[in-house]
């Protein structure tokens, strides 16, 4: 069956620090990756895709599929980068198949 | 654009009540899903639609029904409320012209069963 692990609930660094947001999924076949975030208030909006290869507000995931991870990075935390992050993969007729998420707090 | 809507945005209901969450997009998008958010669990597919007059069940279908009689309205409806349906539903839509698969969400209706 398809599913997505975020082993961490919870995650705390300081400005400045690097932020890695862990993601590990399992799916038979070319699996499509993606990392939604919901900031405080606000709807959940998509952040970026693996298949774009983009960095969004410094953002940068890469899909390993040997270790079958796509973990998010940031080099230098934000303060404004604290919110709710969510991994996903599409599953057929496009629906998403979402991880526990993970609520990320970025200390001053 | 209004994007995705859903009225209400907080509602409490007793054991047993009957009510239906509305979701309305008009973005012409063909795909419509509902999800419920809980602590620990992320989102969660209830229902979801690939068109007017189609709906298929999610992963935790039971004690709701869907219908989708338009492109634009998605509503979900809870047959009798339990406490186990406590939670924060999202409507989301989608287009299969996107090349880009993104999901479009509502802003969410946070529902309290006692």
């Amino acid at each position: 069956a398809q599913r997505v692990t975020q082993p961490e609930k919870l995650l705390s660094v300081f400005k400045g620090a690097p932020v890695e947001l862990k993601c590990n999924y399992s799916y038979s076949g070319s699996p499509e990756l993606f990392w939604y975030v919901q900031y405080s208030r606000q709807r959940l909006q998509l952040l970026l895709r693996h298949i774009s290869r983009e960095s969004i507000k410094g953002f940068t995931a890469d899909l390993n599929k040997g270790e079958t991870s796509f973990h998010l990075k940031k080099p230098f935390a934000q303060e404004e980068d604290s919110a709710m992050y969510y991994c996903a993969l599409i599953q057929g007729a496009q629906k998403l198949v979402f991880g526990q998420g993970t609520r990320l707090t970025i200390n001053p | 654009n209004a994007g995705v809507t859903q009225t209400p945005k907080f509602q409490v209901l007793k054991t047993g009540q009957s009510m239906t969450l509305q979701c309305a997009q008009d973005m012409n998008h063909e795909y419509m899903s509902w999800y419920r958010q809980d602590p620990g669990m992320g989102l969660r597919l209830i229902h979801y639609s690939v068109g007017a007059g189609i709906t298929d069940q999610g992963e935790v279908p039971n004690g709701y029904n869907v219908s989708r009689s338009t492109t634009e309205d998605f509503p979900l409806r809870l047959l009798s409320a339990a406490p186990s349906q406590t939670s924060v539903y999202f409507c989301a839509s989608s287009s299969y012209r996107d090349r880009a698969n993104e999901q479009y969400f509502g802003p969410g209706t946070r529902l309290t069963v006692t």
